[in-house]
């Protein structure tokens, strides 16, 4: 079936250490997003991507970093410049504007990291 | 510029009651509506979507939406609550304007529903 894969699903971090959430797609989107989602927050957007070889910074890119080498595949980075760094993180994909009028998002199931 | 506002952090309701989880939204532009909904620990799942096509739109797990211009909002609602039902709900406005899909996601609003 179709679907957006994160892994890990939980990940355990010590403080000074990078760590990647893995992203993949088989939907065969053009645009990938990474969310952070933390309680009473709602959700906020650290990085998307429109096209391979492409990303931009959301509104909490501080402390992250992505890289979009494939079209399934969106990556992120939590580095250790992140100061605040456990949360839910959400990967997320959609259709460009061209090919859609709805703009809606396809998440995954979410990656948790904890950092000890 | 855009933002949406849901009016409860939490509604608590009895199973086999009506929900109604309050949206109220600014955008500059004609926006898409969506409700998605969130159970603990997993990815959000899209309830449903307004697109001017109708101002009642209908999604999935008998929920449905109302779209009121003239009071810029998109309350979400069920005649009847299920124990399933509850989860974490959000409201989310994305303006019709070029570029990638820039969605703004409300705080949300998480549904309790009691025997």
């Amino acid at each position: 079936d179709g679907g957006i894969t994160q892994s890990p699903k939980y990940l355990f971090r010590k403080e000074g250490q990078n760590v990647t959430l893995s992203c993949e797609q088989n939907l065969n989107h053009d645009a990938m997003y990474w969310y952070r989602q933390d309680p009473g927050q709602g959700l906020r957007l650290i990085y998307y991507s429109q096209i391979v070889n492409d990303f931009q910074k959301g509104d909490i890119a501080e402390g992250y970093s992505v890289s979009r080498e494939k079209k399934e595949s969106f990556p992120l980075t939590v580095t250790s410049a992140q100061k605040n760094p456990t949360a839910f993180y959400l990967c997320a994909s959609s259709l460009p504007r061209r090919q859609t009028n709805t703009g809606e998002l396809f998440f995954g199931e979410g990656s948790r990291l904890t950092v000890l | 510029a855009q933002s949406v506002t849901q009016l409860d952090s939490h509604v608590s309701v009895s199973e086999g009651t009506p929900v109604l989880l309050r949206c109220n939204y600014s955008s500059s532009y004609s926006p898409s509506l969506f409700w998605y909904v969130q159970h603990p620990n997993k990815g959000l799942q899209l309830l449903l979507k307004y697109t001017s096509a109708a101002t009642l739109v209908k999604g999935i797990n008998g929920f449905e939406a109302e779209f009121k211009k003239s009071e810029t909002s998109f309350h979400l609602t069920k005649p009847s609550a299920h124990m399933s039902d509850a989860a974490e709900y959000f409201c989310v406005v994305t303006p019709f304007s070029g570029g990638y899909n820039k969605l703004i996601f409300g705080a949300g609003t998480r549904l309790a529903v009691h025997p």
